[in-house]
């Protein structure tokens, strides 16, 4: 089966950076798409085709891909960003998608 | 706005076929631009993608559910569903009918989601 790995949980103080990470094998070759869900909601897109913000999204949120691992980065963090954060992408080719587990920010 | 609604019992028993339906409003569902799909849920726990179908039927599913799902569309209703075959307490979840865009590949319409519990 195809995997995405993240952190179960990253804690940041408000006003810092958060970064979140997604590694697998197949990333290079398929776009990283990363969701942010709150409690009770269902999720929405932060970042699409790797680096690509959705109008509406704060620039604090920004993404980037190296190797195969792609990144989501929370600039300046505040207290709404603390949510359950999913990486998706697809398998190498590209017929199947696949979520990572997930990560939990915490906003201390 | 497009809205997508989920529909179907909130509870199955175990073995039986699990059975859903969105409703598609604000948008056709018989746009080349997009594919319908389906994502659940397990209480407490991560996003898991069941599968999608272009509006011209042709599906794409999980392959570690591949055996019990299918995924149809009627344009006719403006509607897709899903059926999940030999139900067992691990297919608890909610579950979230959803519209992925073509040209970014992103999910950027999601239902409320509807909780369904597999008990006797």
């Amino acid at each position: 089966s195809y995997d995405l790995t993240q952190p179960p949980s990253v804690s940041v103080s408000p006003g810092q950076t958060a970064r979140i990470t997604c590694s697998a094998d197949a990333l290079p070759k398929q776009y990283a798409y990363w969701y942010q869900q709150k409690p009770g909601q269902a999720p929405v897109v932060v970042i699409y085709k790797d680096s690509e913000r959705p109008s509406g999204i704060p620039e604090r949120f920004s993404g980037s891909s190296s190797g195969t691992t792609v990144t989501l980065t929370i600039s300046g963090v505040q207290a709404e960003d603390e949510a359950d954060y999913y990486c998706q992408s697809a398998d190498s080719s590209g017929t199947y998608r696949v979520f990572g587990g997930g990560t939990k920010l915490t906003v201390l | 706005q497009l809205q997508l609604q989920e529909s179907g019992p909130g509870l199955v028993k175990p073995s039986e076929t699990l059975s859903l339906t969105c409703t598609v409003s604000g948008g056709s569902i018989g746009s080349s631009s997009y594919f319908w799909g389906w994502i659940r849920q397990p209480p407490g726990k991560g996003l898991e993608w069941i599968g999608n179908i272009y509006y011209s039927g042709s599906p794409y599913y999980n392959p570690s559910l591949k055996s019990r799902v299918t995924i149809s569309i009627d344009t006719s209703k403006n509607q897709f569903s899903l059926k999940l075959t030999s139900v067992t307490a691990a297919d608890t979840a909610v579950y979230y009918c959803a519209r992925d865009e073509v040209a970014s590949g992103t999910t950027d319409y999601w239902g409320q989601g509807t909780l369904v519990t597999v008990s006797s």
